[in-house]
């Protein structure tokens, strides 16, 4: 049973390039959500993807823009790259148990993605 | 706006000692508080967490404790370990089902 899965582990662009991350969810998960963890912080909420559209998203600007496909995996893309998006970039996976006070299961993490913008 | 407060930034113990950290958070609409544990290098894994319906849970030699009305939420570790040498979050589910995180406590267990 696979984890979360994330592609590629290490990135190095240049300022004003654009990225595409990749992100397969643990098996059974159907909700991708991304976020963004700077060194020595706590992981920022980017956006949560469910059933292929944009459920949420945290205070970012909209160069940071993601997709969902029909097999639950989702994508992130930054366009304009700026020293400051300089992170690590964590996926993590959840499955939609219902409407109500218990919508998401807990959260599970892939490994991320260390992008460096020089 | 939606925020989630840790205390301490940094904790030392001594081994076998315990270990406390503390968070508040904002939303009084919050009622899913999970915790992770993310060593150096690693992706942050779930090592407890608890739902506003219940006030203390326990999991070996960790218990999370929820205080809904102060909207303050702990975590203590017993009998700590070197491999409980880690940086740890909590984090707070909001009404819009964000899972929102503090900035981590690193916890450094000394011999």
């Amino acid at each position: 049973d696979a984890g979360v899965t994330q592609s590629p582990t290490h990135l190095i662009k240049t300022r004003g390039q654009q990225v595409t991350l990749r992100c397969s969810p643990k098996s059974g998960h159907d909700t991708v959500s991304w976020y963004q963890q700077a060194l020595g912080q706590g992981p920022q909420f980017i956006f949560q993807y469910y059933e292929e559209e944009e459920r949420q998203r945290g205070n970012f600007p909209d160069r940071f823009s993601g997709h969902q496909f029909p097999n639950y995996s989702s994508e992130l893309n930054v366009n304009a790259l700026l020293l400051g998006d300089s992170a690590l970039y964590l996926c993590a996976s959840s499955f939609m148990i219902g409407t109500g006070e218990q919508d998401n299961s807990p959260l599970h993490f892939g490994n991320g993605t260390r992008l460096t913008v020089t | 706006g939606e925020n989630v407060e840790q205390h301490p930034s940094t904790l030392s113990v001594q081994e076998g000692d315990s270990a406390v950290i503390k968070c508040t958070y904002s939303d009084s609409a919050s009622n899913y508080f999970p915790w992770y544990k993310q060593e150096l290098g690693k992706r942050p894994q779930l090592i407890i967490d608890i739902r506003s319906n219940v006030g203390e849970k326990k999991d070996q030699r960790i218990a999370v404790t929820l205080n809904k009305t102060a909207k303050h939420f702990s975590l203590h570790i017993t009998e700590t370990q070197p491999e409980d040498s880690a940086v740890y979050f909590c984090a707070a589910e909001n009404r819009d089902d964000k899972i929102i995180f503090g900035k981590g406590t690193r916890l450094h267990i000394l011999p």
